[in-house]
C-alpha cells in the first residue's frame, strides 16, 4: 500500500529534550516536505526537500532541522524544543513532474507534539 | 496580508445546494494550484488541482483559476453532508533551489442535512 508513515504518533516532551519525529515514504517520490498545523494559521511549510542531500527552508524553518540521506526518509530534528513548537506536524511527499511541478501531495497521518 | 487567503467561514449550504469557496494569492510567480479537504482529525487529502487559466471538472468539483485577478476557486455541486470538513486552499511558487508550498488558512464548510 502507498503510504507516508510518521512516527510517533504522539509525544510529550519538555523543554530542550532534543527530538526527532521520522518520516517515510513508500512511493518513491522526489519531493518531501514537514508542515505544521496551529488553529487558525493552517498548514505552514517548515522544510522541504526536492531530492536526496536537497532540501531548502519553507516559511517557519527556525528550531527545526532535516535532512534527507535516503530518498524515502526525511527526519525533522528538534535540537531543543521549545514550548511554541507544540503543534500537529504533517509530512508529504509527492512525484515532481517536469523538474518543477507536483500533482499532489500525499500526507502522513500525523505527529501531535507537547512541549512543556 | 497573507500570501494565500481564505474565508474562514464557518460556511453552511444545505444538502444539494452548491457550495462556492474561494482564495486568493499573492504571488504571481505562483504556478500551481490545489483544493485540499480536511475532516477533523486527519490528514489533508487531494480534492482538485489546475495549472491553467479556467475550469476544471471532476465529478461534482470544479475548480476555477483566474491568474489576471490571483483568484482560484472550488464549487462542490449537489452537497452532501460527507463535503461537511474544512477546505485548503494551496498554491507553490519558485523558492530556492525548488518550490515552496503556501496553504491559506482554510474555509469550513457545512452541509445541513
Amino acid at each position: 500500500e502507498a503510504q507516508v508513515t510518521q512516527n510517533p504518533r504522539y509525544l510529550i516532551t519538555v523543554t530542550g529534550k532534543k527530538l526527532t519525529v521520522t518520516c517515510s515514504q513508500n512511493m518513491n517520490h522526489e519531493y518531501m516536505s514537514w508542515y505544521r498545523q496551529d488553529p487558525g494559521l493552517g498548514l505552514r511549510q517548515i522544510y522541504y526537500s526536492m531530492n536526496v542531500e536537497v532540501t531548502d527552508k519553507g516559511d517557519v524553518p527556525e528550531g527545526y532541522k532535516v535532512s534527507r540521506k535516503e530518498k524515502r526518509n526525511f527526519p525533522l530534528i528538534l535540537e531543543s524544543p521549545s514550548p511554541n513548537q507544540t503543534s500537529l506536524y504533517f509530512c508529504a511527499s509527492s512525484e515532481v513532474e517536469g523538474g518543477y511541478y507536483y500533482n499532489e501531495q500525499f500526507f502522513g497521518p500525523g505527529t501531535r507534539l507537547t512541549v512543556l | 496580508q497573507k500570501e494565500v487567503e481564505q474565508n474562514s467561514g464557518p460556511l453552511s449550504v444545505p444538502e444539494g445546494a452548491i457550495a462556492s469557496l474561494n482564495c486568493t494569492y499573492s504571488d504571481r510567480g505562483s504556478q500551481s494550484f490545489f483544493w485540499y479537504r480536511q475532516y477533523s482529525g486527519k490528514s489533508p487529502e487531494l480534492i482538485m488541482f489546475i495549472y491553467s487559466n479556467g475550469d476544471k471538472e471532476d465529478g461534482r468539483f470544479t475548480a476555477q483559476l483566474n491568474k489576471a485577478s490571483q483568484y482560484v476557486s472550488l464549487l462542490i455541486r449537489d452537497s452532501q453532508p460527507s463535503d461537511s470538513a474544512t477546505y485548503l486552499c494551496a498554491v507553490t511558487r519558485a523558492g530556492g533551489g525548488g518550490f515552496k508550498t503556501i496553504f491559506g488558512a482554510g474555509t469550513r464548510l457545512f452541509v445541513k442535512a
